[in-house]
């Protein structure tokens, strides 16, 4: 039974452009939450998505947004991209609630 | 806003001896408290959580438990091992018209051999 995962592993981006990360929750999930986390930091939660719509948002701005697909995985794309964006993302998967999210192994996304 | 304290920061130990790693939550609403191990590299772990109708849990090495009234909960380990030496992050629930996860700012922890 695959757990989470995401990709790409690491991502090197300058400053103002797009990224998009790519998650595949758990088996038997349907609820996939999206984490930033700065180093040395407890994972931000970013945003959360259920039956392909946004449910629940962080204090985040705008140029993070995100998609969920009919086969539950999920996108998260962040635009106009800053050095401060530079963190482990993480995703979560759970069945319909915050309870029992387990995480994927993240992405580092480098911003220069 | 919602806020989760966790202290300390970091904890070292000697292999067989316990650790146990403190959390304190800001919303009295909370009603779901989960712990994560994260190792170099790794996404967290969830290795051991508790809802507030109960006031402890324990899953061989590792127990939590919950201080509703002084909103305080706390993980506990015993006979570590150098394996257990990791990040440790609690997180609580909250309830913002829908509940999410607030996490700690973690505890590193040092098993020694």
């Amino acid at each position: 039974d695959a757990g989470v995962t995401q990709s790409p592993t690491h991502l090197i981006k300058t400053r103002g452009q797009q990224v998009t990360l790519r998650c595949s929750p758990k088996s038997g999930h349907d609820t996939v939450s999206w984490y930033q986390q700065a180093l040395g930091q407890g994972p931000q939660f970013i945003f959360q998505y259920y039956e392909e719509e946004e449910r629940q948002r962080g204090n985040f701005p705008d140029r993070f947004s995100g998609h969920q697909f009919p086969n539950y995985s999920s996108e998260l794309n962040v635009n106009a991209l800053l050095l401060g964006d530079s963190a482990l993302y993480l995703c979560a998967s759970s069945l319909d609630s915050i309870y029992e999210q387990y995480f994927g192994p993240g992405t580092r996304l480098t911003v220069t | 806003g919602e806020n989760v304290e966790q202290h300390p920061s970091t904890l070292s130990v000697q292999e067989g001896d316990s650790a146990v790693i403190k959390c304190t939550y800001s919303d009295s609403a909370s009603n779901y408290f989960p712990w994560y191990k994260q190792e170099l590299g790794k996404g967290p772990q969830l290795i051991i959580d508790i809802r507030s109708n109960v006031g402890e849990k324990k899953d061989q090495r590792i127990a939590v438990t919950l201080n509703k009234t002084a909103k305080h909960f706390s993980l506990h380990i015993t006979e570590t091992q150098p394996e257990d030496s990791a990040v440790y992050f609690c997180a609580a629930s909250t309830n913002t018209g829908f509940q999410k996860l607030v996490f700690g700012t973690g505890t590193r922890l040092l098993v020694s051999p």
